[in-house]
C-alpha cells in the first residue's frame, strides 16, 4: 500500500514561472493537506480540500497560489509567477473519509516536494 | 485553539529513555493530543495520539496527566535515528481535519 506520493520532488523555477505540485492520497484517503515550511521555519498549514471541494483555505496566500483536488487524479498546489519567497518545501498530506471532524483524526505526509526560485 | 508549550531543544543518549514534555493548559474537553515527528529533511510522521488514558504503541508511549493539562512522549531506547523534530498538537473535532504545528521540540541523540 503506497503511501502519500508527491512529485517532483525537487522543482527548480525562475521568477515569474509557474509551479505545479501533484500529490496523490493514499489509496482510500478522500481528503487532502497542504502544508508550506519555509526554510529554518514551522510547518504552516495552506489549504485542505477533498474530492472536488475546497474546505478550508485558509492559509492560502491570497494571490497566484491555487490547488485543486479533480473527481479523478491527483491533488494539485499551483504557484503563479513564482518569486524567490516562494522557495520552500510543500507537503501534503491525506486523511480517510468520515474522522476529518474527529479530534482522533490521523494524517499521513508526503516526503514533500522542494520548489526552488532562483 | 488551544496551544502547546514545549521545550525548543533537548539532548538524549543513545538506548537511553527519552521524556518530551507537553504543557497544554487551555485543552478542552474534546481535544486529542496528538505528536508527530519530523526527521532532518523528510516529511512529518505520525506517532502517538491519546485523550485521557495513557497510550502504548510500537513507536512509544503517550502519558496524559490526569487534569489533561500536560503530557509527556516517552522513547524507551532513544537511537540515532530519533533525532528529530516532535510536535505535540492538540486536536479537536471543531478545526476540521488540519493540524496546526508549533515550534516542536528538537531532539537530538548522541553515540
Amino acid at each position: 500500500n503506497a503511501g502519500v506520493m508527491q512529485n517532483p520532488r525537487h522543482l527548480v523555477r525562475r521568477r515569474g514561472q509557474e509551479a505545479r505540485l501533484r500529490c496523490s492520497p493514499m489509496k482510500g484517503h478522500s481528503h487532502v493537506y497542504w502544508y508550506r515550511q519555509l526554510p529554518e521555519e514551522g510547518l504552516k498549514f495552506m489549504v485542505y480540500l477533498q474530492k472536488e471541494n475546497i474546505i478550508d483555505e485558509s492559509g492560502m496566500p491570497k494571490e497566484r497560489f491555487s490547488a485543486e483536488f479533480p473527481k479523478e487524479g491527483p491533488s494539485i498546489l499551483r504557484i503563479q509567477q513564482v518569486v524567490r519567497g516562494d522557495s520552500a518545501a510543500y507537503f501534503c498530506a491525506s486523511s480517510p473519509p468520515g474522522q476529518a471532524n474527529s479530534g482522533a483524526n490521523v494524517l499521513t505526509f508526503g516526503a514533500g516536494s522542494r520548489l526552488t526560485v532562483l | 485553539d488551544a496551544k502547546t508549550t514545549q521545550p525548543n531543544s533537548m539532548e538524549s543518549n543513545e538506548e537511553e529513555p527519552v521524556h518530551l514534555p507537553c504543557n497544554h493548559s487551555t485543552i478542552s474537553g474534546t481535544d486529542y493530543i496528538h505528536w508527530y515527528r519530523q526527521l532532518p529533511s523528510q516529511g512529518p510522521e505520525y506517532v502517538i495520539h491519546g485523550l485521557t488514558s495513557n497510550v502504548n504503541n510500537r513507536m512509544a508511549s503517550l502519558a496524559i496527566a490526569e487534569d489533561r493539562k500536560s503530557s509527556t512522549l516517552i522513547l524507551h531506547r532513544a537511537t540515532l535515528r530519533d533525532a528529530a523534530v516532535y510536535y505535540c498538537i492538540l486536536k479537536g473535532g471543531n478545526q476540521g481535519g488540519k493540524l496546526i504545528f508549533g515550534q516542536g521540540t528538537e531532539l537530538s541523540v548522541k553515540p
